[in-house]
């Protein structure tokens, strides 16, 4: 079963456009993590978040924003007034702990696309 | 180095061959992780290592993959009789443990003919 899904596969923007990307997990733990890494062309990931569940409030980032929801399971990102180098593939991950370590699972990926 | 190094950064092989995929982690990160991400996909996990054993193999796909951190340091993913179906991005991960942020390399893309 997917533990984390990301319905949308590829968001197309026009430069200095919004774009929100929608992350909905799946878990039994009451203590987890949830993450947000970006995959530039390049290939490496580079982590953008990390939020316990237990600290539910929204966070600001520069123009990233983060809206966990556990009510329904979500955790949102979105971008503000997107830049062409924020063209990239967008990952949303959960760690639970009853692995009894920090392995990750991942959903399939936004592809953001930012127009110039 | 600071970051997470894999080596080599692509290998193409034959169907049925041995390769063997290094990953050098950040110096005195205790955790070391290996995720294999296919086309279109996310990673996936396939091992975890806290020092020199591996704690969680359980993403391993089957008895041809396998991998050792002799040291507690650099680690080495080893997959026997390459089949066309390992053909992905072989992704390797550090931390300092715990529910600490896991830093990635820049992945080995292997193909194999």
């Amino acid at each position: 079963a997917q533990k984390v899904t990301q319905a949308q596969t590829e968001i197309s923007v026009v430069e200095k456009e919004d774009v929100t990307l929608d992350c909905v997990y799946e878990t039994r733990d009451t203590t987890y993590y949830l993450f947000w890494y970006k995959q530039p062309p390049s290939g490496e990931l580079v982590f953008l978040i990390r939020r316990n569940s237990f600290d539910e409030q929204n966070e600001i980032s520069g123009r990233y924003s983060w809206n966990f929801q556990k009510s329904t399971s979500s955790f949102n990102f979105t971008i503000t007034a997107s830049q062409v180098v924020d063209s990239a593939v967008y990952f949303c991950a959960l760690s639970e702990p009853y692995y009894g370590n920090n392995r990750l699972a991942f959903g399939k990926g936004n592809q953001v696309v930012v127009i110039p | 180095g600071a970051g997470v190094s894999q080596t080599p950064s692509n290998k193409v092989t034959e169907k049925g061959k041995y390769v063997e995929l290094r990953c050098d982690p950040i110096s005195g990160h205790t955790a070391l992780y290996w995720y294999r991400q296919s086309l279109g996909q996310g990673p996936e996990f396939l091992i975890y290592f806290q020092g020199t054993g591996a704690a969680d193999d359980s993403g391993l796909p089957n008895d041809r993959f396998f991998a050792v951190r002799p040291e507690g340091s650099v680690s080495t993913l080893k997959i026997q009789r390459t089949e066309r179906g390992d053909s992905a991005v072989y992704l390797c991960a550090s931390s300092m443990g715990g529910n600490t942020e896991a830093f990635f390399g820049q992945g080995t893309r292997l193909t194999v003919v």
